[in-house]
Formats: structure tokens, sequence, C-alpha cells
């Protein structure tokens, strides 16, 4: 079945560099999200990666994929008070909108 | 463009009762899609329609129901409320079956 695992928490200060990591088991998926939710919001698309790609940049965020050992992980650069919040990885599959969200890394970003 | 909206915001609900979420898609959007998140079970996948159609249905029992209408909005109802089914309703929209999805603030609901 489908499963997504991240660790629950990371704290790291202001200016650092924050690495959060992220488990799938579903081998049939296509797109790799990372989103983002601040308290009481919804979910902020921050970046997505084809499964088919290694690595992907977006100013201050990199992601990449190891897709032989289903590992994806959102490196996030300088890292602001800004970006403190829950970021959660998922996946889905082309030509479905259903998306499996893994259970969330909340980042403390220490001042 | 207007991102995806959904009404109400914020609900009270008593336990047996039935209630209907609304959720209003990006512009042009004909996929609509519907999460459940919880502290316990996380975000989980409710429903995605498309063109009025239902095209995938998640884990959750059939007093979850929802439907899509020709302008692309769409509603969800849950019928005979439990406790259980407090929790923040996420709707995404997109463009295509293809495309990325964007969400909405969510509508939190309480059960007492």
């Amino acid at each position: 079945g489908e499963d997504v695992e991240q660790s629950l928490f990371l704290s790291v200060r202001e200016g650092d560099s924050s690495v959060i990591n992220c488990t799938y088991t579903d081998s049939s998926s296509t797109y790799l999200y990372w989103y983002k939710q601040e308290p009481g919001a919804g979910l902020q698309l921050l970046t997505y990666i084809f499964s088919n790609m290694d690595m992907k940049q977006d100013q201050r965020l990199t992601v990449l994929l190891n897709k032989k050992d289903k590992h994806l992980s959102l490196r996030i650069a300088d890292t602001q008070t800004g970006d403190s919040a829950i970021y959660f990885c998922a996946e889905g599959e082309r030509g479905y909108q259903k998306v499996t969200f893994g259970t969330g890394t909340k980042l403390q970003v220490i001042p | 463009k207007a991102g995806v909206t959904q009404t109400p915001r914020y609900l009270i609900k008593t336990r047996g009762q039935q209630v209907t979420l609304s959720c209003s898609p990006i512009s042009g959007h004909r996929s609509v899609s519907w999460y459940q998140q919880t502290p316990g079970q996380g975000l989980q996948f409710l429903f995605e329609y498309f063109s009025e159609t239902q095209r995938n249905k998640g884990n959750f029992p059939g007093r979850f129901s929802g439907r899509q209408f020709s302008n692309s909005r769409s509603e969800m109802n849950v019928s005979t409320l439990e406790l259980g089914d407090s929790a923040l309703y996420l709707c995404a929209s997109s463009s295509g079956l293809y495309e990325t999805q964007y969400f909405g603030p969510g509508t939190r609901l309480l059960v007492l």
C-alpha cells in the first residue's frame, strides 16, 4: 500500500540550512510534492519534482530524489523565522488527483 | 486570479447532525479534491471530482459524500456526525487531471 513517512520535528537556527527528509513506498508515484502549512492555514504548494528527475532547485529550495531508495528531501537554504511551519511530503500519480501525504515535519526556526 | 475558497471557515455541530461544506475552485479549474486533516490520522484523501464525475474515493464510510456542479463548484456532505469527524476539511483544485493541485484555507469542523 501507499505510505509516506517523515520525521515529526526539526529545529534549526536562523541562517542555517534545513533538511527535511521523507520516504515513500509507492513505486508508481510520478509526482512528489512538498507543501507548507502555517498555523490555521491551508496547504501551500512549495515545489514538486517528477519521478524521472534527481534534483530540482527553486530559489532557496532544493529537492533531491533518490528513486532507488524512495527517498525525498527538501533543503531550505538560509532558513528564516518565516519558514517555521509544518512541511508535508506527498506523492501522486500522473492522471490522478489523489495525493498521499506524509505525517508532516514541524520546522522550528530559532532566532 | 482568486484562489480556492471554502465556506464556511468554521462550523460547530452536534453529534447526529449533518453538515454541508462548499468549495469554489480557482476559475477555470475542473478538478476538485477533498481531504480530511486530523491530528491523529493526518491528511487523508476523501474524494476527487472532475467534470461532475467522482473519479476517486478514499477509505471513508458512506456518511461522507460529495458532488460537483456544472460550474465546477463542489460540496461535501457528512451525515450523522460523530465526534471523530471533527477535523479541518481541505479542498484542492487543479486545471486538469495532470496538473498540480492548489489548496483552499479549509473548513474547521467541530462536532460536540
